[in-house]
């Protein structure tokens, strides 16, 4: 079955404690990105790849890293949350910029204190 | 300045009649649409899209109309059913195709 996958779904932590949302990839997708969604904003991009080892700023790029090392996997680094960055997170993925429907994971809540 | 503008936060309908959903954007260079629904605790899913060379995309129940003079998408569902009670996002496509740029979303009740 085709999926997309966001470990861990629910996340409570504190300022400054260094933590990981994992995506994962079924589908061979050379495309992956990275959205967050705030009450009255909708969907904001943070960071997009087109491929192993290629990742680019989205629009809401501050206080967040990834990384692609390998097709299937797109990690979301958080080095030092911050209240601010409380949201919920959506990783996306689809085959190549020449298609333009993104499948979306189930989405991991972040709660920073 | 928000790019992509769904200015309908809420919209309920009965069961059996149509839903018109509303989009509105700014930048001409936008040249696809897509609506995505969702349900809460899940991921957004797609549900039907349009290129700005077309002015009406039709999906079984769903139909997209596009007004590109007036920069202006909707969605109508038709005949609407409980279970299309959702939240439903206009996105726009940028276009290097590298990313979505949303709207804040409208909420849709359907009553039975």
């Amino acid at each position: 079955e085709a999926q997309v996958t966001q470990n861990p779904r629910y996340l409570i932590t504190v300022t400054g404690k260094k933590l990981t949302v994992t995506c994962s990839q079924n589908m061979n997708h050379e495309y992956m990105s990275w959205y967050r969604q705030d009450p009255g904003l909708g969907l904001r991009q943070i960071y997009y790849s087109m491929n192993v080892e290629v990742t680019d700023k989205g629009d809401v790029p501050e206080g967040y890293k990834v990384s692609r090392k390998e097709k299937r996997n797109f990690p979301l680094i958080l080095e030092s949350p911050s209240p601010n960055q409380t949201s919920l997170y959506f990783c996306a993925t689809k085959p190549g910029l020449a298609t333009n429907e993104q499948f979306f994971g189930p989405g991991t809540r972040l709660t920073v204190l | 300045d928000q790019q992509v503008k769904q200015n309908s936060p809420s919209l309920s309908v009965q069961e059996g009649r149509i839903s018109i959903l509303n989009c509105d954007y700014t930048n001409s260079m936008f040249d696809y649409f897509l609506w995505y629904k969702k349900y809460p605790a899940e991921g957004p899913t797609f549900l039907i899209s349009i290129s700005s060379i077309k002015d009406k995309n039709e999906d079984g129940r769903f139909t997209v109309f596009l007004n590109k003079s007036a920069k202006h998408l909707s969605l109508h569902i038709v005949p609407s059913q409980p279970g299309d009670s959702a939240v439903y996002f206009c996105a726009a496509e940028t276009q290097a195709g590298t990313a979505l740029i949303f709207g804040k979303g409208t909420t849709l009740s359907v009553s039975s």
